[in-house]
């Protein structure tokens, strides 16, 4: 089973931002959180990690809680391409990822 | 720089055969993990390889198996093929072994009937 749990699906209107959050009830402490989405019929894409700290790169930005025990992905600025499948994850040095249902993220116009 | 890329993308196979599925990483990416994807049970960590050693596995029976070459690319092998095993399964390589992103392939979409 998921160790995370998500939303099932979530509508953001194009150019607004986009928070899809995400539980984390059992991470320990060397675990990272990580975001993934997926386009369909493609693999999962990369978007950002983080441990502890909030964390931002071109895609988006990770707020994650001091207790860790949950995170949001921020899409500052949702698109129309933004619409996805978002997955999060915690994940050991072992690069071990799972995902559960993940947020169905619509963008509409 | 090409991507992951995974043959082949569709495939299949009846109850009882077996399948070697397989995965050519990013050019210079030394960790491949292979992962299930269903509907049900989301996406699941099956194995990882690095350098040619299985470094980490996941929570599957032994018929599922899986080896990388010296030039980092890998196959999967599942033998005695179920009805269950019906799934996308995912490729991903990155460059080192811990604690960064992962580059997924499209997949090889498996039924077995």
């Amino acid at each position: 089973d998921a160790k995370t749990t998500q939303p099932t699906s979530m509508d953001c209107a194009e150019g607004r931002a986009a928070n899809l959050p995400c539980n984390h009830s059992t991470i320990s402490g060397n675990e990272y959180v990580y975001w993934y989405r997926q386009i369909h019929s493609q693999g999962p894409q990369y978007i950002i990690h983080g441990l502890k700290n909030n964390e931002t790169n071109e895609m988006a930005s990770l707020i994650i809680t001091e207790d860790r025990k949950s995170s949001t992905l921020i899409l500052p600025h949702a698109t129309l391409r933004d619409t996805a499948v978002y997955y999060c994850s915690d994940a050991n040095a072992g690069n071990m990822l799972t995902f559960g249902g993940g947020t169905r993220l619509m963008v509409k116009p | 720089k090409a991507g992951v890329t995974q043959t082949p993308r569709y495939l299949i196979k009846t109850r009882g055969q077996q399948v070697t599925l397989s995965c050519s990483p990013i050019s210079g990416h030394r960790s491949v993990s292979w992962y299930q994807q269903t509907p049900g049970q989301g996406l699941q960590f099956l194995f990882e390889y690095f350098s040619e050693t299985q470094r980490n596995k996941g929570n599957f029976p032994g018929r599922f198996s899986g080896r990388q070459f010296s030039n980092s690319r890998s196959e999967m092998n599942v033998s005695t093929l179920e009805l269950g095993d019906s799934a996308l399964y995912l490729c991903a390589s990155s460059l080192k072994q811990a604690y960064n992103e992962q580059f997924f392939g499209p997949g090889t979409r498996l039924t077995v009937l």
